[in-house]
């Protein structure tokens, strides 16, 4: 079974201090993604990940920032973080290539910006 | 981008019912994509249905898609209080890796 890992189920942090948010998956996929999640809104990309040192911005990248410097570990890092980034965060990874369109989702990040 | 939007938001059956939800999109996609997510959980894949494809099966459930309508449906034929959760649909778009999310639609299963 595929398995996508998440630093932290839960995280406080107050306003202004950087965070990382990791994951990390066990079956060599090529993409990975980062989303958030939020009542009313559904799922929205932050950013996503093509393969290593490959990425590109989803539909909310505006203060987040990412990093793959290895295949297994995709890294969402806010470098300020703001109250109205409070949310659950979901990474995401999949292989690459036709007939390989399912995403498999980690357990979630539920952040807490104070 | 927005693109999935199912329809109705929120459900609330008796177990051994069957519960229906659709979904909705805009443009032309190469597949279309169920998922399911259980409260403060992950999303788990349920099932895909291709553009070519009207309908599909896996175990009790039933997936449809009209893409004429630019629809799809999601059928759970006799729900259990376990089915309680939050159904995703994601549509596929284009050449590149990536779903388009829906806004959920929440699911209630009286035991």
């Amino acid at each position: 079974d595929v398995k996508v890992t998440q630093s932290s189920r839960y995280l406080v942090k107050r306003t202004g201090e950087k965070v990382f948010l990791e994951c990390v998956q066990d079956m060599d996929h090529e993409n990975m993604f980062w989303y958030r999640q939020d009542p009313g809104l559904g799922l929205r990309l932050i950013y996503f990940s093509y393969d290593v040192k490959m990425k590109e911005k989803g539909d909310i990248p505006e203060g987040y920032s990412v990093s793959r410097e290895k295949k297994e570990r995709f890294s969402l890092i806010l470098e300020s973080a703001s109250t109205n980034q409070t949310s659950m965060y979901l990474c995401a990874s999949r292989r690459a290539g036709m007939g390989q369109e399912t995403q498999y989702f980690g357990p979630g990040t539920r952040l807490l910006v104070l | 981008s927005q693109q999935g939007e199912e329809d109705p938001q929120a459900l609330s059956i008796q177990e051994g019912e069957n519960a229906t939800m659709n979904c909705s999109y805009k443009t032309s996609i190469n597949n279309l994509q169920w998922y399911r997510q259980n409260s403060g959980r992950g999303l788990v894949h349920l099932i895909l249905i291709r553009s070519n494809e009207r309908e599909k099966h896996s175990g009790r459930l039933r997936v449809t898609l009209d893409t004429s309508k630019k629809s799809s449906s999601l059928l759970i034929t006799a729900s259990r209080a376990a089915d309680t959760a939050s159904y995703f649909c994601a549509t596929a778009l284009g050449g590149n890796n990536r779903l388009a999310f829906g806004k959920g639609n929440q699911v209630v299963v009286i035991p």
